[in-house]
């Protein structure tokens, strides 16, 4: 079975204080992981794919690494409008196009 | 770019009554459309897979009889919930893979449906 797991599940930053958020899974044949950000009461917001290990994409203060176990997401000096609910997901091989989610890592940056 | 539409953001309903859910790509066909639920501090956990023009797909442990999905053309999804009852509030989600740009494009989100069932 697919499975995502996330850590940390919260995370406190102060504004201009890197880190990293992790996302280790299991699937058979990975297809492409997903990294989501989900603001309360909203649908997830797509931010990177990654498909093989080695594979790295940035977008702003956020860049996504891959690795055939885990993933990671990079936050180079947040501010407090990086606050989210960041979500990692899996899509396997095989056709089907649905996502299997990790429970996501809340993170809040303070000014 | 590819915008999914969900409506109502929002609904309150009481205990046995049916609320429906509606799921709209709106510059994009999308012969396939997938309904997420989000309990708080969950994950999002795959409901179904609607197909256009053919029965949807339920994931292990959904009651199809309960989350009756209708796909009924290439931009439109309903997820209805019959006889709702408290347990089933919760947070529900569209999502869409725009048609034919690949099998690696990313899934649009709708903005979720809040159901509270009184």
């Amino acid at each position: 079975e697919d499975q995502v797991t996330q850590s940390p599940e919260a995370l406190r930053l102060q504004e201009g204080e890197s880190s990293s958020l992790n996302c280790s899974y299991t699937v058979s044949g990975l297809r492409g992981l997903f990294w989501y950000r989900q603001d309360p009461g909203k649908g997830p917001e797509f931010l990177f794919t990654l498909y093989s290990a080695g594979e790295e994409k940035e977008k702003e203060r956020l860049k996504a690494t891959l690795t055939k176990k885990e993933s990671f997401l990079h936050i180079t000096a947040p501010k407090p409008e990086d606050s989210a609910t960041y979500l990692c997901a899996v899509q396997a091989q095989g056709g089907s196009e649905k996502l299997v989610f990790g429970k996501g890592t809340k993170l809040t940056v303070n000014p | 770019g590819a915008v999914v539409s969900q409506h109502p953001s929002w609904v309150i309903c009481k205990s046995g009554t049916s609320v429906k859910i509606e799921c709209r790509s709106l510059d994009f066909q999308a012969t396939t459309m997938f309904w997420y639920r989000q309990f708080p501090k969950q994950s999002l956990m795959l409901m179904a897979t609607s197909n256009e023009g053919s029965k949807a797909t339920y994931e292990q442990g959904v009651e199809k009889d309960k989350f009756l999905i209708n796909h009924a053309s290439l931009t439109l999804s309903t997820l209805t919930v019959t006889s709702a009852h408290p347990e089933d509030s919760s947070f529900y989600i569209c999502s869409a893979p725009p048609f034919g740009q690949g099998a690696n494009s990313p899934l649009h989100f709708g903005n979720g449906t809040r159901l509270t069932v009184t």
